[in-house]
C-alpha cells in the first residue's frame, strides 16, 4: 500500500549506458515530481507534471527525459549516462486540492551508480 | 530569486536535550509556503509540517514545535527532549508554486 513507489531501489551501470527509473503513486494525485540529490545531499528539482502534462522543466541536460503515461505514474529515462548521474533521484507527488496542494510526498529514492 | 539557508550543517546532542535547527528563506512573493521534511538513515523523505505566508501561528505537534516568524523571515524548528530516533537530516524548504527550494540541510544526531 506503498504511496509513491520507485523501481528500481539501488541502480548501478556503467557510462554510457541508458536506463530507466519507474514511479507509480496511488494517492489520486495530479502533480508529479523528478528530483535530484547529489553527494552532498543537495536536493533540487528537475521536472514537474501535471496531468501528464510538462510543467517545469529546470535546466537538466537533455540527456534526461520524463515520461508520463497517465497521472500516476512518471518514468524517468537517462541516456548515455555520466558518472556525474550518480545520485539519488526521488520521485513525488502533490494533489491538487488547494487545502494540501503544495505538499509533497515522496518515494524513498534511486540510488544510481554510474560506474 | 528565492533561496533558503540552513547555516547549521550538523548538530550533535545528547538524548533529552534540546535543539533548534534554524532556516532562514528570501522571496519575493507575498504568498508563498514553507516545509520542513525528515531525511533519516534509511534516506525516505518524511513531510513534517507546512505553513503558508498568511499564518505565523507557532505550532506544536508532541516534541516538535515551530516558531514562523515573517520578520526575520525565518522558520525554525524546535525539537523538546530529543530522541536517538530524531537522528536524521532535517530540510527546510520554500515554495512559490509547484516546485520545492530545499535548503542545504541539517544533520542532526542525538547520541545516548
Amino acid at each position: 500500500d506503498t504511496a509513491v513507489s520507485q523501481t528500481p531501489k539501488y541502480l548501478v551501470t556503467q557510462m554510457g549506458n541508458d536506463k530507466s527509473i519507474k514511479c507509480e503513486q496511488n494517492l489520486g494525485h495530479d502533480t508529479m515530481y523528478w528530483y535530484k540529490q547529489d553527494s552532498k545531499k543537495f536536493l533540487k528539482i528537475m521536472f514537474s507534471y501535471n496531468n501528464k502534462e510538462l510543467i517545469i522543466n529546470e535546466t537538466v541536460p537533455n540527456r534526461f527525459s520524463p515520461k508520463s503515461p497517465d497521472k500516476a505514474h512518471l518514468n524517468l529515462h537517462i541516456n548515455s549516462l555520466e558518472l556525474g548521474d550518480s545520485a539519488v533521484y526521488f520521485c513525488a507527488s502533490s494533489p491538487a486540492d488547494w487545502r494540501a496542494k503544495n505538499i509533497q510526498y515522496f518515494g524513498a529514492g534511486t540510488r544510481l551508480s554510474v560506474l | 530569486a528565492q533561496k533558503v539557508t540552513q547555516a547549521q550543517t550538523e548538530i550533535s546532542v545528547v538524548e533529552k536535550e534540546d535543539v533548534t535547527l534554524d532556516c532562514v528563506y528570501e522571496t519575493r512573493d507575498t504568498t508563498y509556503y514553507l516545509f520542513w521534511y525528515k531525511q533519516p538513515p534509511s534516506g525516505e523523505l518524511v513531510f513534517l509540517i507546512r505553513r503558508n505566508s498568511f499564518d505565523e501561528q507557532n505550532e506544536i505537534s508532541g516534541r516538535y514545535s515551530w516558531n514562523f516568524q515573517k520578520s526575520t523571515s525565518s522558520f525554525n524548528f524546535t525539537i523538546t527532549a530529543s530522541q536517538v530516533v530524531d537522528s536524521a537530516v532535517y530540510f527546510c524548504a520554500l515554495s512559490d508554486t509547484d516546485k520545492l527550494i530545499f535548503g542545504t540541510g541539517t544533520r542532526l544526531q542525538v547520541f545516548p
